[in-house]
């Protein structure tokens, strides 16, 4: 199985920019594709997409949020980060089956 | 709008079945794959199982291979998953969700919580 790692929090103040990185045990790159997803969880409420194949805005995300990296590193950037904001972050692999989520980063305010 | 409703669960003790619903309305339900994630309490996401537009391919984590079976029924736009042999374990709240390309989950349901426990 594809394991992702992330940091299990980040406190950022508002306005700033937050970071939230994600690495895999191996690459979930193709020649074409970077299969790696970041979704949005707040406290009792579904999970939300973000971002797919690591760049791609889903649908009415709003711009401050943003996807970067291939292969093994990936990055979810909230630039300015809003009180909103505050959520758990998941990334998900789709490279391979199980498909496999990273543990979870909670996005904490300064 | 794009709904997930899910619905059936509940307490069951352990050893024992569990049928979970999930009705669809807002898209056409045949042209997705679905899929069924899972989530211990205060505990991340786990995927559980997905399924192909037509019912015809279907997949599971190894956890819960010969004891989950998930399908749908396009008529009805409903996805099923059917939990047999439960287990203490398999407690969390399952949402389903759906397929946009194959393994990204762009709409969740509001999820379904089962609790396995005698």
């Amino acid at each position: 199985d594809i394991v992702l790692t992330q940091s299990p929090a980040l406190a950022v103040s508002l306005g700033q920019r937050a970071t939230i990185s994600c690495r895999a045990s191996q690459s979930v790159s193709t020649s074409s594709y970077n299969l790696m997803h970041w979704y949005q969880q707040k406290p009792g409420e579904q999970p939300k997409l973000l971002i797919y194949d690591a760049s791609n805005l889903a649908s009415g995300i709003p711009v401050r949020f943003s996807g970067s990296g291939s292969g093994t590193d990936f990055t979810l950037t909230i630039n300015p980060v809003q009180a909103d904001d505050i959520a758990t972050y998941y990334c998900q692999q789709s490279r391979e089956l199980p498909l496999t989520f990273g543990s979870g980063t909670k996005l904490e305010i300064k | 709008e794009v709904q997930l409703v899910e619905s059936g669960g509940g307490l069951v003790q352990p050893g024992r079945s569990l049928k979970l619903s999930c009705a669809a309305s807002g898209f056409t339900f045949s042209n997705y794959g679905m899929a069924w994630v899972c989530q211990a309490p205060t505990k991340g996401l786990e995927w559980v199982a997905s399924i192909s537009t037509g019912g015809g391919n279907t997949y599971y984590r190894d956890s819960v291979k010969g004891r989950f079976t998930i399908s749908r029924d396009n008529a009805k736009n409903t996805l099923y998953l059917q939990m047999d042999s439960l287990r203490s374990e398999d407690t969390a709240t399952y949402y389903c969700a759906r397929h946009n390309n194959f393994g990204v989950m762009d709409a969740w349901g509001q999820g379904a919580s089962v609790t396995v426990s005698s």
